[in-house]
């Protein structure tokens, strides 16, 4: 039930960008993506609704595909500091936030 | 202030033991949640909580249980620890389930000896 990401892992180097995937095998209302630092919680980036919208934070954006019950997340000229484990979530059975396997994220100086 | 907060954030315990895991939040939400990150960092939900209503139940060995004495606290008690509950446990909260961002407290690293 949880949601697929894709890649597993990927690195970059500095100023370099990224697209991390997302989907699902059920119909999506929502999508979150949270980055988690190595020792830390999970940390909220952005959550999309049903409706195709995209949002921005930064340099950091995403996109949501609820007809293919896709999300995507871009990181444009990455830097150090987006280095971590980037995690979708997706609401499911109502009230219930489950959370794809995650992908490491590793920019290189 | 802190927005949600566990405690503690290590506990190291023999096989056995029964311990709990105290959370709280100060940000008024009505769901809150149990998580546990393995080895893996797969992040599995456990329980999730709903105006102090147990509404999804994961299986998950009855050994654990939450108990929410209010809306602002969740509590995970473990009885008859094993090796295998080792991980890292966050709670979370959000506003109405699902739909809005969750906030997550800073962790408890369980380590079963």
């Amino acid at each position: 039930q949880q949601p697929v990401q894709s890649p597993q892992a990927v690195i970059l180097r500095e100023g370099e960008d990224a697209v991390i995937n997302c989907s699902s095998s059920k119909a999506l209302y929502s999508v979150h993506w949270y980055r988690q630092k190595h020792g830390e919680a999970p940390v909220f980036l952005m959550i999309l609704l049903k409706g195709g919208e995209q949002k921005g934070h930064e340099k950091i954006s995403a996109s949501f595909n609820e007809k293919k019950q896709q999300s995507s997340l871009y990181l444009t000229a990455s830097q150090l500091s987006y280095s971590g484990t980037y995690f979708c979530g997706t609401e499911i059975d109502g009230n219930k936030l489950v959370f794809g396997a995650g992908t490491i994220l590793r920019v290189k100086s | 202030d802190t927005a949600v907060s566990q405690t503690p954030k290590y506990l190291v315990t023999q096989m056995g033991n029964d311990k709990s895991i105290k959370c709280e939040q100060n940000l008024g939400h009505d769901t809150m949640y149990w998580y546990k990150q393995d080895s893996k960092k797969f992040l599995k939900i456990m329980f999730s909580y709903n105006n102090k209503e147990l509404i999804i139940n994961e299986t998950v060995p009855n050994r654990f249980s939450p108990k929410s004495p209010d809306k602002a606290h969740l509590n995970l008690h473990i009885n008859s620890l094993e090796l295998g509950d080792s991980a890292v446990y966050f709670c979370a909260s959000s506003r109405t389930g699902g739909r809005t961002e969750a906030f997550f407290g800073q962790g408890t690293r369980l380590t079963v000896v």
